[in-house]
């Protein structure tokens, strides 16, 4: 068990649905990272959170959406679903302070099959 | 600026034998250089890291080289296991302005078979 838990595991829904991704943090860490993981593309980062702030975007699609709580967890919600965005979505957290040797702590992630 | 490209795509080794996995970059505003470990179905594993002011670290069969003039590190897997067969990431990240770490960029990964 990594510390950071993701909810659900498995998750199967029809095109143009929304679904709602959670993650929990590993216990005192302020960051949170989400991933897609799909079989071309490797690991892309969408967004990072930081003690409920949005911090850095990257290929997150306008379709997508994501807010971490004030108990830190973080949700990511995907919206109009489209068969491509079938892909494993990984959650990860990292310590509060730089110079720590932690580094970032991976969920075992929400597979999304979309039909 | 931001990639990391990683080499090779995939490696064949036999049990015992030394695998390694390059990695080069070009944003010299990273400052911490990670190799995840995934197995399929699984999330990334946290293998070993290593931040620029060191050349090498060495955990167990696990070592990291760091050349920061060339901007490459590489992973070396010393006697090389069956159970070590998964695919090996590398990985680079730097600080945001605002303190704290920011996202990784990862490498597209290296998926290694060792052979009995």
């Amino acid at each position: 068990d990594s510390g950071v838990t993701q909810t659900p595991k498995h998750l199967i829904t029809a095109t143009g649905q929304r679904v709602t991704l959670r993650c929990s943090p590993r216990s005192g860490d302020l960051s949170v990272y989400w991933y897609q993981q799909s079989l071309d593309q490797g690991l892309q980062f969408l967004i990072q959170y930081y003690n409920g702030e949005e911090r850095a975007k990257g290929n997150i699609l306008e379709r997508f959406s994501a807010q971490q709580f004030p108990d830190l967890h973080s949700e990511l919600n995907l919206s109009s679903l489209e068969l491509g965005d079938s892909a494993l979505y990984f959650c990860a957290s990292s310590a509060p302070s730089l110079g720590t040797d932690y580094g970032y702590t991976f969920g075992s992630g929400t597979r999304l099959t979309v039909v | 600026q931001q990639q990391v490209k990683q080499s090779p795509q995939s490696l064949i080794v036999q049990k015992g034998g030394i695998s390694i996995i390059n990695c080069a970059y070009e944003n010299t505003a990273f400052d911490y250089f990670p190799w995840y470990q995934q197995f399929p179905g699984k999330g990334p594993a946290l293998l070993i890291a290593i931040r620029p002011d060191v050349s090498e670290k060495k955990e167990g069969r696990f070592t990291i080289s760091f050349n920061k003039s060339a901007k490459q590190f590489s992973l070396h897997i010393m006697d090389s296991q069956p159970g070590d067969s998964a695919t090996y990431f590398c990985a680079a990240s730097g600080a945001t302005s605002g303190g704290s770490q920011g996202n990784l960029i990862f490498g597209k990964g290296t998926k290694l078979s060792v052979k009995p």
